[in-house]
């Protein structure tokens, strides 16, 4: 059982290119999340998707855009990168209720850097 | 305007003695508060939550404390071992959302234990 699989890890890219970060996962929830996580600032939500076909912002939107594509995957594009775009990524998925409890599962992470 | 704050950036504790990790949060409506641990190069994994209806919840080693008058919970880690150096973060939400819930997190704290 895979969980929630991010790729790429490790991605570099020049200030004004473009890339989509991937995430999936194989425990059918139907919630998911993008994360970054910063030196001294914790992890802030980017985007998240409370079911299949319904996406909202989270407190940190700005340059990033994100597809549901079906329940399984929901993808993170950077258009146009920033050097303030590097950071860790994390995708998450969840399913809320009594059994499952409020936790998230969270993926290993994407590791950018813009340069 | 952060909800949720681990005031201590780390903690450095003995082998063998307690751990205590100290968060605070300023939203009223959270009412289900967790625990992450997570090491390097990892995604954040799930630790211990508790219920804003319960004041302790206890699995294993681990035991969180909430005091909601006080707007503050705790881990406590007894005994710490070397193998619990890690960023232990705080994140609280407030479940009236449904599927539409989201964690808030605190910025972290790293933890060592040293042998």
């Amino acid at each position: 059982n895979a969980g929630v699989t991010q790729t790429p890890k490790f991605q570099v890219l020049k200030t004004g290119q473009s890339m989509t970060l991937q995430c999936a996962q194989d425990m059918n929830h139907n919630s998911m999340y993008w994360y970054r996580q910063d030196p001294g600032m914790g992890l802030r939500l980017i985007y998240y998707s409370a079911s299949e076909g319904t996406t909202d912002k989270g407190e940190v939107p700005n340059g990033y855009n994100v597809s549901r594509l079906n329940k399984r995957e929901f993808s993170l594009r950077l258009e146009s990168a920033a050097p303030s775009q590097t950071s860790v990524y994390f995708c998450a998925s969840s399913e809320a209720g009594r059994e499952e409890g409020y936790g998230y599962t969270f993926g290993s992470g994407t590791r950018l850097t813009v340069v | 305007d952060q909800q949720v704050k681990q005031n201590s950036p780390s903690l450095s504790v003995q082998e063998g003695r307690i751990s205590i990790l100290n968060c605070d949060y300023t939203n009223s409506m959270f009412d289900y508060f967790l625990w992450y641990k997570k090491y390097p190069a990892e995604g954040p994994t799930f630790l211990i939550s508790i219920s804003s209806i319960k004041d302790k919840n206890e699995d294993g080693r681990f035991t969180v404390f909430l005091n909601k008058s006080a707007k503050h919970l705790s881990l406590h880690i007894v005994p710490s071992q070397p193998g619990d150096s890690a960023v232990y973060f705080c994140a609280a939400t407030w479940r009236g959302g449904g599927s539409n819930y989201k964690l808030t997190f605190g910025k972290g704290t790293l933890l060592t234990v040293n042998p």
